[in-house]
């Protein structure tokens, strides 16, 4: 069966550190992969997708940046955290064929940026 | 361009009672309708999809839905709530044809459950 792993589950920054946030998938081949932030109150912003290793479309200009070095492998990163970067970050990855749309959800990356 | 409206940020509802939350959606193309379900600090659990069969939709934990063209609307449902049913749910659409499946997601609402 798949999985989805994102770590760490907790994070506290100071403003201006760097980020990197990591999501990997066990279980499929050639997943879709997505990068989502929820504020609070808010409801989910999609940041990032990938289709495939290297390729990486951006949602919303940000200072934040992916990638994917591996099939399995998205990486969600910054520079300079800026306080408005706080929320709780959600990785899922889609079959790349088939299942079209269905997404699934790996259990969250808590940031807060102080 | 796609979207989703949510109706009510904030639902309660008593043990036993029945569940509601609207979700409305925009679309050109024919969508494919999500519910998700969040519990607190955790991702989202896919509750049940309409992916153009069906228009009543049956999901997990007792919970349905029904797609109305006419209305633009697939509201979630379920008969009889009970007190693990209080989380956050979010109604999402994608438009079928995307390669890159992208989610456009409700703001959510939030369901409490009162003993």
């Amino acid at each position: 069966s798949q999985t989805i792993h994102q770590w760490p589950a907790t994070l506290v920054q100071p403003v201006g550190s760097p980020l990197s946030l990591e999501c990997t998938v066990e279980g499929t081949s050639n997943p879709n992969l997505y990068w989502y932030r929820q504020a609070a109150g808010r409801g989910l912003q999609l940041l990032f997708y990938s289709v495939g290793i290297g390729q990486i479309s951006s949602e919303v200009p940000q200072n934040l940046s992916a990638s994917r070095p591996q099939d399995r492998q998205f990486i969600l990163s910054s520079k300079k955290l800026l306080l408005s970067d706080s929320g709780f970050y959600l990785c899922a990855w889609e079959p790349g064929t088939g299942y079209r749309n269905e997404q699934f959800f790996g259990p969250g990356t808590r940031l807060t940026v102080l | 361009a796609q979207s989703v409206t949510q109706l009510g940020s904030h639902v309660s509802v008593s043990e036993g009672a029945l569940v509601l939350l609207r979700c409305n959606y925009s679309s050109s193309v024919p969508p494919y309708l999500f519910w998700y379900v969040q519990y607190p600090n955790q991702g989202l659990q896919l509750l049940l999809k309409y992916t153009s069969a069906a228009t009543l939709v049956k999901g997990i934990n007792g919970f349905e839905a029904e797609f109305k063209k006419s209305e633009t609307s697939f509201h979630l449902t379920k008969p009889s709530a009970h007190m693990s049913d209080a989380a956050e749910y979010f109604c999402a659409v994608s438009d079928f044809r995307n390669q890159g499946g992208k989610l456009i997601f409700g703001q959510g609402t939030e369901l409490s459950v009162k003993p």
